[in-house]
């Protein structure tokens, strides 16, 4: 398996467009998180899917912030309308089987919102 | 809630002296704990985990890191640092049947003094 992919690598937008971030999970992995990286807040939980089902999406910042599991092997973060506080690194995860094993994390979306 | 505190966003050590990174969590049940590491422009890699068991695990490059129930602590260590363990390394902590969910400390940049 290619490991979790993620598109695009690096996206730069100006303030008030729609941006939308993809994510491919590992095949066979039930559990999908989505986490925004930031120097000054870290890596905080978004929102993560069980199944293809949100189970908790407490985390998302704002109305603006809508995700997405249309399948077992897909998955997008969309943000409208984007404002430059949302310029982050945006990481996907997926796990087997619960919270006891192995997170495996794409290589992150670098969001800049101008 | 489960939650992590990482103390000490950056720390400093010469190669060759002992690396010891902080991390305390707060959890009602019996927590897994990981810690992960983070090089430039990636995602996260485990570098090892508790469950159950052993209180003193084992994981990659050399890094090891023992569960203190009665400190509420996992502290990561390694004896002698290398150069290529400069990264940023994050404790997260996850409850089984609880939401699944893992969370992550804000992380410890480890830097490497020649």
């Amino acid at each position: 398996d290619a490991g979790v992919i993620q598109s695009p690598r690096h996206e730069v937008t100006e303030m008030g467009q729609e941006v939308t971030l993809r994510c491919k999970p590992i095949s066979g992995h039930d559990y999908l998180f989505w986490y925004r990286q930031t120097m000054m807040r870290g890596l905080e939980l978004l929102i993560y899917f069980n199944n293809n089902v949100p189970i908790d999406d407490s985390g998302m910042p704002e109305d603006r912030f809508s995700a997405k599991m249309p399948n077992a092997s897909f998955s997008t973060l969309k943000i409208q309308p984007s404002e430059p506080r949302d310029s982050a690194v945006y990481f996907c995860a997926s796990i087997l089987g619960g919270g006891s094993t192995e997170a495996f994390f794409g290589q992150g979306t670098r969001l800049t919102v101008v | 809630a489960q939650s992590v505190t990482q103390l000490g966003s950056h720390v400093s050590v010469s190669e060759g002296a002992l690396v010891l990174l902080r991390c305390n969590y707060s959890s009602s049940v019996p927590p897994y704990l990981f810690w992960y590491v983070q090089y430039p422009n990636q995602g996260l890699q485990l570098l090892l985990k508790y469950t159950t068991g052993a209180t003193l695990v084992k994981g990659i490059n050399g890094f090891e890191a023992e569960f203190k129930k009665s400190e509420t602590s996992f502290h990561l260590t390694k004896p002698s640092a290398h150069m290529s363990d400069a990264a940023e390394y994050f404790c997260a902590v996850s409850v089984k049947g609880r939401d699944d969910k893992i969370i992550f400390g804000k992380g410890t940049r480890l830097h490497i003094l020649p």
